[in-house]
């Protein structure tokens, strides 16, 4: 069975700090999601990670992925407020079904 | 808009009464899936359909009923809701050969009291 673990689960931080959050899975697999869910809201796709060694940039956030480790990280540089969500990894499960099994989540709050 | 349609948004059941949640999705997807989000818990599958005429039980199915109507629709169906099922149900479809992700609905709240 697919386990799919984030740390942090919460993470505070100040503006202007980098941090980084981990998403561990326990089988292989060759693609890993990562999406940001604001509070009330639906999921917004982020990230899509094919391949060992993809690396992804979208403005102050940055997603890598080695499968060999079983391991993606979410990068978060010069944190700004609007960053303040809930960020999801999920990963596929394999075989035919085309399964995403989910992180629980982590909640980041960016303060002032 | 192309997308994830979900209905209703908001329901508030009483223990032992049944109701359908419905989802509809545009984009022409093969697979579609029901997830319940709950505080702390990320999101489990419900059920999913890989294709038109196929369905499946996911990780929680206990309790909830599925019919992939054609491919457009996915329903689900609470027979006799109970508090457990209190949740946030999000409907999504896929198309995950293309590489792609899930698109996900704007969710259903549910309450059962």
């Amino acid at each position: 069975e697919l386990k799919v673990e984030q740390n942090p689960l919460f993470l505070s931080m100040q503006e202007g700090k980098n941090y980084t959050i981990y998403c561990n899975y326990s089988t292989t697999s060759d693609r890993l999601y990562w999406y940001r869910q604001d509070p009330g809201k639906s999921l917004e796709s982020l990230f899509v990670l094919l391949s060992n060694g993809a690396v992804k940039q979208e403005g102050r956030l940055m997603a890598s992925l080695d499968t060999k480790a079983r391991l993606s990280t979410l990068h978060i540089t010069a944190a700004v407020h609007d960053l303040s969500a809930t960020y999801f990894c999920a990963v596929i499960s394999g075989g035919s079904n085309y399964k995403l099994t989910f992180g629980k989540g982590t909640l980041l709050t960016v303060n002032p | 808009n192309a997308g994830v349609t979900q209905t209703p948004k908001f329901q508030v059941l009483k223990t032992g009464q049944s109701m359908t949640l419905q989802c509809a999705q545009d984009m022409n997807h093969n697979s579609m899936y029901w997830y319940r989000q709950d505080p702390g818990m990320g999101l489990r599958l419900i059920y999913y359909s890989a294709s038109e005429g196929t369905t499946d039980k996911g990780e929680v199915p206990n309790g909830y009923n599925v019919s992939r109507l054609n491919k457009r629709e996915f329903s689900l169906r609470l027979e006799s809701a109970a508090p457990s099922q209190t949740s946030v149900y999000f409907c999504a479809s896929s198309a995950i050969t293309e590489g792609y992700g899930y698109t996900f609905g704007s969710g259903t709240r549910l309450t059962v009291v």
